[in-house]
């Protein structure tokens, strides 16, 4: 399978943990995209990369939000000190090409905090 | 994102019925992407708009944008029950090198 892989694909966790999730882009990809979608919304933009560059980042991002991209291929997000709000469908996407943005979604990390 | 309004929110349809989704921007396109969702999944792409006037088809489903009206529209000849799905417009808005996401139109096809 050579499409956008993200892990784990569900995530249960009490408030006030912290979870980190995985996306590996498509391999020839060097933009990589992390969005939010929560129940009835489309996705909601949090943050890119280029290859292992964080090129733009969510004004509405908390602090609590972290992503890498270390050697601009995989990427991390982390979430610290988890809330109930942050109850979300988690998705990774990537693209190949600057002006072009048809991107490729991985299925998702649905996170359920209790 | 209130960038980009989709309507109707959900949609009923009987199989065989064709039906229309839109969506509107309240910034300049420089770009609309269609992109289908099942319930707990990730989007899968349809079809790319770029320029104005353009339509794109594929099997039943045709997309359509209208530059100036900064609006674009999804039509589906003939549905199925496999058409039933959530469909996103996604925009790059103002050549932002990202996607801004409507809220999505639900569709139901029933038999």
């Amino acid at each position: 399978d050579t499409g956008v892989s993200q892990d784990p694909r569900h995530k249960i966790t009490k408030r006030g943990q912290n979870v980190t999730f995985r996306c590996d882009p498509i391999s020839e990809h060097n933009r990589l995209y992390w969005y939010r979608q929560t129940l009835g919304q489309g996705p909601e933009f949090l943050t890119y990369f280029q290859n292992e560059a964080q090129l733009e980042k969510s004004r509405l991002l908390s602090n609590r939000f972290s992503a890498e991209r270390p050697k601009g291929s995989f990427s991390t997000l982390e979430i610290q000190r988890t809330e109930q709000g942050d109850s979300a469908m988690y998705l990774c996407a990537s693209s190949f090409a600057q002006g072009n943005e048809k991107l490729f979604f991985g299925s998702g990390t649905q996170l359920s905090v209790l | 994102s209130q960038e980009l309004e989709q309507s109707p929110q959900s949609l009923i349809v009987q199989e065989g019925k064709n039906l229309t989704i839109n969506c509107t921007s309240s910034k300049t396109l420089y770009g609309l992407y269609w992109y289908k969702q099942k319930y707990g999944e990730g989007l899968i792409f349809l079809m790319m708009l770029q320029k104005g006037g353009e339509e794109k088809s594929h099997e039943k489903i045709t997309a359509k944008l209208d530059e100036k009206k900064q609006q674009s529209s999804l039509h589906i000849t003939a549905s199925q029950p496999s058409h039933a799905g959530i469909y996103l417009c996604g925009a790059d808005i103002n050549n932002a090198d990202k996607l801004i996401f409507g809220t999505g139109t639900r569709l139901q096809v029933f038999p």
